[in-house]
């Protein structure tokens, strides 16, 4: 069935430095995408979403990359931070519809 | 800011045992989502609802229901409780809007062991 995967299951980054956390999706039809952060013991937040009629969205120290043509999203993190480390999830839904798919998640862990 | 409470953080059952789980919103949400974490699996979807009364399976319905008779409130119930429902149990709400879902808010989990 269609799916929201990621590349890499661990990502280790040095503390300043900028962090891309990857996502591959395989539903053609999906139109909005979003990224969550989950940290420890927590439900996962909200950072930044993304329609399919944009390549970029920029927000606090983040950026989200689309590229439809490969079904291809990704995460920019400049200057990473201690803080910044947790479980990262992309998320898609389609058509206006309300059901929301989310990929097997990235941990971030920041080297201090 | 939007709170989405999950009325138990821990539980633990035994098998066969039926099982509910709570969620209410305080903000007026249309829709109410049920997701089941289990490591290396992410999030997946079991239920959600775009209105009161109104339900839609996700990916994973198979031994729940749900239940929604309040706009605030969402129910996720366990008829008969097996060892391979154990997980952790997240509850989210959005304002649904004509585009999508729009952002998704979370409760803190409820972790459920199946003894």
């Amino acid at each position: 069935g269609e799916s929201v995967g990621l590349h890499l299951p661990t990502l280790s980054v040095q503390e300043g430095d900028n962090s891309i956390i990857n996502c591959a999706y395989s539903n053609s039809a999906s139109d909005y995408f979003i990224w969550y952060k989950q940290e420890s013991g927590k439900g996962p937040q909200f950072i930044i979403d993304i329609r399919s009629n944009m390549d970029k969205r920029q927000g606090q120290r983040v950026t989200v990359l689309l590229n439809k043509t490969v079904k291809h999203l990704s995460l920019q993190i400049a200057a990473t931070q201690p803080g910044d480390s947790a479980v990262y999830f992309c998320a898609d839904s389609s058509g206006g519809y309300q059901k929301v798919t989310f990929g097997t998640g990235t941990k971030l862990q920041v080297i201090p | 800011d939007v709170k989405v409470t999950q009325s138990s953080r821990y539980l633990v059952k035994r098998t066969g045992e039926k099982v509910f789980l709570e969620c209410v919103q305080d903000m007026d949400h249309e829709n109410m989502f049920w997701y089941r974490q289990d490591p290396g699996l992410g999030l997946r979807l079991i239920y959600f609802s775009y209105d009161v009364k109104m339900k839609e399976k996700g990916d994973i319905p198979e031994g729940y229901s749900v239940s929604r008779e309040k706009k605030e409130r969402f129910s996720l119930i366990l008829e008969s409780a097996s060892t391979n429902q154990t997980s952790m149990y997240l509850c989210a709400s959005s304002l649904g809007l004509a585009g999508g879902p729009g952002e998704l808010f979370f409760g803190e989990g409820s972790r459920l062991t199946v003894l």
